[in-house]
């Protein structure tokens, strides 16, 4: 069965420096991994995606994320966290019947970024 | 913004009744999803339609249908509702314009209804 891990329910963060978001998964074959940013009240947003290729991915607002093989691991990642990045953050893997696309998510990871 | 709109934004019900949730997939998506948020299950996985058809299931209760119009909008139909049912009902839509190309597209999500059932 596939299923995405995010260990840390919340990561705490200053402003300025790197932070990173968590994330493992459990999937047969090659894995297609998505992150996805929810502001409160608000929908789910894409960041980025890992299909195949250059294992670091470049997303939006500066994100990116690092798809490691032997680790089974898809951490997203930012140089510089701003306050404004404060917000619950989802991994996702794509589900493997052929022909459907739903996301399997994990629990979701609160990134607090204090000024 | 996504281009996905869902409606109403939020629905505040009894328990036993049944609601429609609305969904506009963006523009040239023929695919639409729906997930719901909870506390305690998280985000999961309910239905997926593609250009009219039904293509997967998820947990979804027998109480709640799905369809998808010719327009490509869907509805969420939910019945018989429980204080459970409460939560975050998300749509999402993606390209899906090939068969071979679905798993690689992204899906794009719309605001959600949040259903409070008393």
């Amino acid at each position: 069965a596939q299923s995405v891990a995010q260990p840390e329910d919340q990561v705490n963060v200053a402003e300025g420096n790197p932070l990173t978001v968590k994330c493992t998964y459990s999937v047969s074959g090659n894995p297609y991994l998505f992150w996805y940013v929810q502001y409160p009240n608000r929908g789910l947003q894409f960041l980025l995606k890992y299909i195949t290729g250059d294992n670091l991915v470049k997303g939006s607002y500066g994100f990116e994320a690092e798809f490691n093989k032997s680790q089974t691991s898809f951490h997203l990642k930012k140089p510089s966290a701003l306050v404004s990045d404060s917000a619950l953050y989802f991994c996702a893997v794509r589900g493997l019947l052929r022909n459907t696309g739903k996301l399997i998510f994990g629990q979701g990871t609160t990134l607090q970024v204090k000024p | 913004d996504s281009g996905v709109t869902q409606t109403p934004k939020h629905l505040i019900t009894a328990t036993g009744q049944r609601v429609t949730l609305r969904c506009s997939p963006r523009s040239g998506d023929l695919s639409v999803y729906w997930y719901q948020q909870s506390l305690d299950q998280g985000l999961q996985f309910l239905i997926q339609y593609y250009n009219g058809e039904e293509r997967a299931k998820g947990n979804i209760l027998e109480r709640f249908s799905a369809q998808q119009f010719p327009d490509l909008h869907s509805e969420l139909n939910l019945s018989s509702l429980e204080l459970g049912d409460s939560a975050l009902y998300f749509c999402a839509s993606s390209v899906a314009g090939s068969l071979g190309g679905v798993r690689a597209d992204t899906q794009y999500f719309g605001p959600g209804t949040r259903l409070t059932v008393l």
